[in-house]
């Protein structure tokens, strides 16, 4: 089972359209991180959200913490052909809070 | 510049021949992770180390072993390697154990078996 739930799995839109991608959990999590990867590269942390609540703006991208800590959504608006990748979802568990462990993401695919 | 270098980029290895895939990085930082990514799936903890704190998965298979000699390198050895184990290996770090901190990924390692 995993412990951070991505949906969809798959997104193939065209340029211009919006788009949400969900990370969901039971558990509740002091943070979350959205990483977007392309083929053949590691992941680069878009950012990370702490608050209960929180809303973050990065250019076209909006990410939003839900009010429990249990869940997190990325909003793309006007997608472009540059915003194709994997996006990923990520937070800390174990006895320290230091193993970083990831839902298992979304591909998105922008059609121009 | 590169703060987490993986060598090699690509690596080639016959089935059941010992490889080794190393990670450095230059941040300094107290927490080093390895993950395997198979072909467009989420990155899977093998283990990570707290400064000299090892701290395997419990489902990352004997076969995967790990050396951290200082604070700057890492190393993934896989003592025999099976067509299952072709993938990407990739290292990140982290400055601290708790909280927030963001994880600097190399750029991964490329593993296919022959």
């Amino acid at each position: 089972t995993q412990l951070l739930e991505q949906s969809p799995q798959f997104l193939s839109i065209q340029e211009g359209e919006n788009l949400t991608v969900y990370c969901n959990s039971s558990s509740v999590f002091s943070s979350l991180q959205w990483y977007r990867q392309e083929p053949g590269e590691g992941p680069v942390l878009l950012v990370t959200v702490v608050t209960g609540g929180e809303v973050k703006k990065l250019k076209r991208l909006t990410f939003q913490f839900g009010d429990a800590r249990k869940d997190s959504s990325l909003h793309i608006t006007a997608a472009q052909p540059g915003d194709t990748g994997l996006y990923l979802c990520a937070g800390k568990r174990g006895e320290y809070g230091n193993k970083l462990v990831f839902g298992a993401g979304t591909i998105l695919r922008v059609k121009s | 510049d590169a703060m987490v270098i993986q060598n090699p980029r690509y690596q080639v290895t016959q089935f059941g021949k010992p490889v080794t895939l190393s990670c450095s990085q230059t941040l300094n930082h107290n927490v080093m992770y390895w993950y395997q990514q198979k072909s467009s799936q989420a990155p899977k903890l093998l283990f990570h180390y707290y400064d000299k704190d090892f701290n395997n998965e419990a489902d990352t298979p004997d076969n995967f072993q790990s050396r951290r000699p200082n604070t700057s390198f890492c190393f993934l050895d896989i003592r025999s390697p099976g067509l299952g184990d072709a993938a990407m290996y990739l290292c990140a770090t982290s400055r601290d154990r708790t909280g927030p901190t963001e994880a600097f990924f190399g750029q991964g390692t490329r593993l296919t078996v022959v």
